[in-house]
């Protein structure tokens, strides 16, 4: 039990391309997602809280026009990353949860911004 | 002072030894820990979940925690080559939201 779906996997994208990523929880009705980045060699950095329903939390430092997130339904939370640049490359990870449960990462997607 | 340390190693254990992962917390409110275990160029994947003082064993893992000293290590008996990752120590946050604190990570190396 527990899956949490991200998608797609890998992006690979011209600078001022906007992307967007799925996170869908398979077999239960996430409470709170989460969503993170990665740089390499790095922990990961929490961006954003997103409940279902209401606005997304973001992290200090995080710009919630350029990182736009939908959390329409209990199971989906879509991150938009607006008019990427190369900086914005790197490995974004979902996780999902539902109260009193730990949480649950999807696969993560590897974004290359040309 | 981070919020959750961890030693960052590499931990280098031959094959079949006990890898033993420390991490501690500076919240003494905290009430859930997790241990996740990432593979390079993967996600985190959930290993242990604690919430009382003790142990709590697994198969080959054991989560130990001790909320006096704001302790938390993860125990790996008959190491295995795949266990080699970068394992994550994890402690709830302060506020309702569900938020987890991570650590930087320990890198496990075991040796064959």
């Amino acid at each position: 039990g527990a899956v949490v779906s991200q998608h797609p996997s890998r992006v690979i994208c011209k600078s001022g391309t906007s992307v967007k990523i799925e996170c869908r929880s398979l077999d239960f009705q996430a409470t709170t997602m989460f969503w993170y980045r990665q740089f390499p060699k790095q922990s990961l950095m929490l961006m954003a809280t997103s409940n279902e329903g209401s606005k997304a939390t973001y992290e200090q430092g995080v710009e919630k026009d350029k990182f736009l997130i939908n959390h329409a339904s209990l199971t989906l939370s879509t991150l938009t990353v607006t008019s990427a640049h190369p900086e914005d490359s790197s490995f974004y990870i979902c996780s999902a949860t539902q109260t009193g449960q730990p949480q649950h990462f999807g696969d993560g997607t590897r974004l290359s911004i040309l | 002072q981070k919020e959750v340390e961890q030693n960052s190693g590499p931990l280098s254990v031959p094959e079949g030894a006990i890898a033993s992962l420390n991490c501690t917390y500076s919240d003494r409110v905290s009430q859930s820990f997790f241990w996740y275990r990432q593979y390079s160029g993967k996600s985190p994947e959930l290993i242990m979940s604690i919430y009382s003082n003790g142990d709590k064993e697994d198969g080959r893992f054991t989560a130990q925690l001790n909320k006096a000293s704001q302790y938390v290590s993860l125990l790996i008996r008959d190491s295995q080559p795949s266990d080699s990752a970068t394992y994550l120590c994890a402690v709830n946050g302060m506020d309702s939201s569900y938020k987890l604190i991570f650590g930087s990570g320990t890198r496990l190396l075991v040796r064959p």
